[in-house]
């Protein structure tokens, strides 16, 4: 069965380094996103990608914050200048209908900021 | 802006018996997807089932049903036969169109055996 998959699994970064975060969504899907967990709270939209542009993004997502479909599969979110804050995991998912359409999930990056 | 609210923070129930995790949502929409994903420790999200809010039918799937009521904005997940491995958080979901998911804050159940 077709997923999706993220690397690395765990990130530990020093506060104000870049960091990428990798997804390989499933194949013949089109619509992209980016959530962020808090450890022990609930999972926050970041950002949604659609025809190689952002269709929308939340207010966490500001300045330090980028996606990008560099080669046709993989999606990457990039933080510019990490902070402390910013401690979390981060899941892609993938839709193929849009509308209404399940989003699937990989199964997360745990970024840790030192 | 739509709002998803799970009021149980946790949840317990014996093996074999039936639970019922509630959820409540805000929307002027008509037309949206209503989800409840499940989120075991490896915190993989998964989904456990899926309501078109123009169904009045509600979802079942094996040991999963929700109880829909448009009218009154609620969407509660309905466990059968509880077993161990239902034991997670679970995350009710409303999205309309292609647009973001709206999680609540979760409700976290334990299984006792």
């Amino acid at each position: 069965e077709p997923e999706v998959t993220q690397t690395p699994s765990h990130q530990v970064t020093q506060m104000g380094q870049e960091v990428i975060l990798r997804c390989v969504p499933i194949s013949n899907h089109l619509y992209f996103y980016w959530y962020r967990q808090i450890l022990g709270q609930k999972v926050e939209f970041l950002v949604s990608f659609y025809n190689n542009e952002i269709s929308e993004k939340s207010e966490i997502f500001d300045d330090q914050f980028s996606v990008e479909r560099p080669d046709g599969s993989n999606f990457t979110l990039k933080i510019r200048s990490t902070k402390l804050e910013d401690s979390a995991m981060y899941f892609c998912a993938s839709s193929d209908l849009g509308q209404g359409g399940e989003q699937y999930f990989g199964p997360g990056t745990r970024l840790t900021v030192t | 802006a739509q709002t998803v609210t799970q009021s149980q923070p946790e949840m317990s129930v014996q093996e074999a018996e039936t639970v019922t995790l509630s959820c409540t949502y805000d929307t002027s929409e008509s037309d949206y997807y209503l989800f409840w994903y499940k989120q075991p420790p490896s915190r993989q999200m998964i989904l456990v089932i899926r309501q078109e809010a123009y169904k009045q039918q509600n979802a079942t799937e094996n040991r999963f049903s929700v109880n829909f009521q448009k009218a009154a904005k609620s969407f509660s997940l309905k466990i059968s036969d509880s077993q161990l491995g239902d034991a997670a958080m679970y995350f009710c979901a409303y999205i309309r169109g292609a647009q973001k998911l709206v999680f609540g804050q979760g409700t976290r159940l334990t299984i006792n055996p």
